[in-house]
C-alpha cells in the first residue's frame, strides 16, 4: 500500500506570496492533518479534515487555510507569506476521525524570503 | 491544556545498549493514544510504538517496549540493543480527540 505522498518537496516564495501544497492519503483513510514544524515551536497542529469538513482547527491565523476533496486529497493554502511561516509541513492520515493512528508524509519544505 | 513534556533535549548512548527517553503528558481525558514517533535526519517521520490509554498492558514492538504509567500520566520508551540506525529526533505523542500532541523531542545519538 502506497503511504503518504506530498507535493512540492521543497518551496522557495518570497513575502506576500501565497502558496498551495498538496497531500494524498494512504489509499481508504479518510481522515487528513497537517502540522507546521519548525526548530522554534516544534510541531504544531494546523487542522484536521474528514470527509471534505474541517473537523478542528488549530491556533493559527486565518491566512492557514485547507480544503479536502471527495476523494481525501487535501490541500492547505498560505497566503501573504511571512517570514515565519518558513517551516516544514507535515501531512498525516489516518482511517477515521478522532482517536486513529496516523501516517506522515514526507513533508513540504517552505522557505520564505 | 492538554501538554505532552520531553524533559530531555538530547540523550547519547552506545551501540548496543539500552536508553529510556522520558515522556509526561497533562490530561483530563479518559480515552487517548500515546506514539512514539521517530524522525531520523531529513528523513521522514516513522511511528515507532503505540500505546492505547484503555490498555493496562505495556506495548512492545521488538528493540522498542514502553513503561506506561497512567496515574503518573508517563510514557517512557526504551530502546533496547540501541542500533546505529537509531540515531534520530523522538518525538512523544498524546492523541485525546482529533489533534495531536507532540513535545518537544528528544535527539538521541547512537554511538559506535
Amino acid at each position: 500500500k502506497a503511504g503518504v505522498t506530498q507535493t512540492p518537496r521543497y518551496l522557495i516564495k518570497t513575502r506576500g506570496q501565497q502558496v498551495t501544497l498538496s497531500c494524498s492519503p494512504i489509499s481508504g483513510h479518510r481522515s487528513v492533518s497537517w502540522y507546521q514544524q519548525t526548530p522554534g515551536q516544534g510541531l504544531q497542529f494546523l487542522f484536521e479534515y474528514f470527509s471534505e469538513t474541517q473537523r478542528n482547527k488549530g491556533n493559527f491565523p486565518g491566512r492557514f487555510s485547507g480544503r479536502q476533496f471527495s476523494n481525501s486529497r487535501s490541500e492547505m493554502n498560505v497566503s501573504t507569506l511571512e517570514l515565519g511561516d518558513s517551516a516544514l509541513y507535515l501531512c498525516a492520515s489516518s482511517k477515521e476521525t478522532g482517536v486513529y493512528e496516523q501516517y506522515f508524509g514526507p513533508g513540504t519544505r517552505l522557505t520564505v524570503t | 491544556a492538554q501538554t505532552v513534556t520531553q524533559s530531555q533535549p538530547e540523550m547519547s548512548v552506545q551501540e548496543a545498549e539500552t536508553v529510556t527517553l522520558s515522556c509526561t503528558y497533562d490530561t483530563s481525558e479518559s480515552n487517548y493514544y500515546l506514539f512514539w514517533y521517530k524522525q531520523p535526519p531529513s528523513r521522514q517521520m516513522i511511528l515507532v510504538i503505540r500505546q492505547e490509554a484503555y490498555k493496562q498492558q505495556n506495548a512492545t514492538e521488538n528493540r522498542f517496549s514502553v513503561n506506561f504509567q497512567k496515574a503518573a500520566k508517563s510514557f517512557s520508551l526504551k530502546i533496547s540493543d540501541s542500533q546505529l540506525g537509531d540515531t534520530a529526533m523522538y518525538f512523544c505523542a498524546f492523541l485525546p480527540l482529533n489533534d495531536m500532541r507532540f513535545g518537544a523531542g528528544t535527539r538521541l545519538t547512537v554511538k559506535p
